[in-house]
């Protein structure tokens, strides 16, 4: 079975600085990986994802996601942290076993930017 | 252009009574998907409607939730005898077709709270 981990519950960084939030998967198959965000009482805004090809992908807001195959891991960075982009991070892994494609999603990570 | 609608935005509830909770997917989409944000489990897949072919009820917790979508457009996401445990977020996607690689696209969700 598809399966994502987040080892990081809270991720905390200063303005300006780069910033990483973790993902690691676990598939039987191709991995279609997606990362989405959360801003307090909104629902989940999708930010990239990694299908095939490149393994640098870039998203909205000026983030970006690694796809690492040896290391089983996607995750997502930003040069350079905002206030704003203080929100709750979900990695999300496409559960293609049968035929509802649905999300399998992470447990989420708290990032913090301090100004 | 117009993304996921959900009504109400708040749902407040007794505990016994029946809820329903609506989901308007983007227009043209044709694969629709609840999930249920909680604190204790994460975001859990519910139900998924694929054009006309059968729902995937597969992650529906109980006999007590139901879901139809009507006219391959809005659904409804049905709770009965609602219990204090179904207090969540329910979170609608909608997505252009079931392809893996498709995007889901999340609407704000319902905060349900059961007394």
């Amino acid at each position: 079975a598809q399966s994502v981990a987040q080892p990081e519950d809270q991720v905390n960084v200063a303005e300006g600085n780069p910033l990483t939030v973790k993902c690691t998967y676990s598939v039987s198959g191709n991995p279609y990986l997606f990362w989405y965000v959360q801003y307090p009482n909104r629902g989940l805004q999708f930010l990239l994802k990694y299908i095939t090809g490149d393994n640098l992908v870039k998203g909205s807001y000026g983030f970006e996601a690694e796809f690492n195959k040896s290391q089983t891991s996607f995750h997502l960075k930003k040069p350079s942290a905002l206030v704003s982009d203080s929100a709750l991070y979900f990695c999300a892994v496409r559960d293609y076993g049968g035929a509802t494609n649905k999300l399998i999603f992470g447990t989420g990570t708290l990032l913090a930017v301090q100004p | 252009g117009a993304g996921v609608s959900q009504s109400p935005s708040n749902k407040v509830t007794e505990k016994g009574k029946d809820v329903e909770l609506r989901c308007d997917p983007i227009s043209g989409h044709t694969a629709l998907y609840w999930y249920r944000q909680s604190l204790g489990q994460g975001l859990e897949f519910l139900i998924y409607f694929q054009g006309n072919s059968a729902p995937d009820k597969s992650g529906l917790p109980s006999d007590r939730f139901s879901a139809e979508r009507t006219g391959g457009s809005v659904s409804t996401l049905t709770i009965q005898r609602t219990q204090q445990e179904d207090s969540a977020v329910y979170l609608c996607a909608s997505s252009l077709s079931a392809v893996e690689r498709e995007t889901q696209y999340f609407g704000p969700g319902t905060r349900l709270l059961v007394l």
